[in-house]
């Protein structure tokens, strides 16, 4: 499955940098999200998009600033980051999950990932 | 709320044996059932869904059941091999549509 790709796939940076972490879905779909895969854990969901408008923020520390310039491309800006950050972040996109367009489905589709370490 | 519970891997099987990781959810209304699958060093892929009580979702083998009255959503193969070893996610939506998200269940096969 290739229609939402992620870059880089692999990022190492020091608690100082700024980096930035892209998103781009070829899927036609209106929504997507930003999650945080971490070992042992259940994926936490940290953004929403919808139709570019943020609906969903689940308490993700300020050093995580997501943007959505258009509805094919989501990015996760990364700043001062700490170690416990280090993890797999995954994207995903869906195509209308409230309805609002009428076509509402819940099924998301996920994108590669970015495994993140933070020295 | 709504939660997910998946049985706790990893699990270990031979090839050609028969798959079950357990799936019981605790929701309000009627979500959605989702099973993604996990492969190394990938992202999630969906493999099965169902959208109402008693839909079964089926794909490359996998079957679910959605049971209401076990508010449960099994996975099943009759004949796993070595290439299904990877991680599965038990998932439901809730009223916004978000998913809600098992643990998940790391399979091992074994030639």
């Amino acid at each position: 499955e290739t229609g939402v790709t992620q870059t880089p796939r692999h990022l190492v940076m020091g608690m100082t940098n700024k980096k930035s972490l892209k998103c781009e879905q070829h899927l036609g779909h209106n929504a997507m999200y930003w999650y945080k895969q971490s070992a042992k854990k259940p994926l936490e969901l940290m953004f929403v998009y919808n139709f570019k408008e943020q609906t969903e923020n689940n308490s993700v520390p300020s050093r995580f600033s997501p943007e959505c310039p258009n509805s094919s491309h989501l990015f996760l800006h990364l700043h001062t980051l700490q170690p416990e950050d280090s993890a797999l972040y995954l994207c995903a996109s869906s195509q209308d999950p409230l309805g609002i367009a009428g076509q509402s489905t819940d099924t998301q589709y996920f994108g590669p990932g970015t495994r993140l370490t933070v020295l | 709320g709504n939660s997910v519970t998946q049985m706790e891997g990893p699990v270990t099987l031979s090839e050609e044996a028969f798959l079950t990781i357990n799936c019981t959810y605790t929701a309000t209304g009627y979500p959605s059932l989702f099973w993604y699958v996990q492969y190394p060093g990938e992202g999630l892929q969906l493999l099965l869904k169902a959208t109402k009580a008693d839909d079964k979702g089926s794909n490359k083998g996998f079957e679910a059941t959605y049971r209401k009255e076990t508010t449960s959503f099994h996975l099943e193969k009759g004949s796993v091999q070595v290439s299904d070893s990877a991680v599965y996610f038990c998932a439901l939506t809730d009223s916004n549509y978000q998913l809600i998200w098992g643990a998940g269940t790391k399979l091992i096969i074994k030639p």
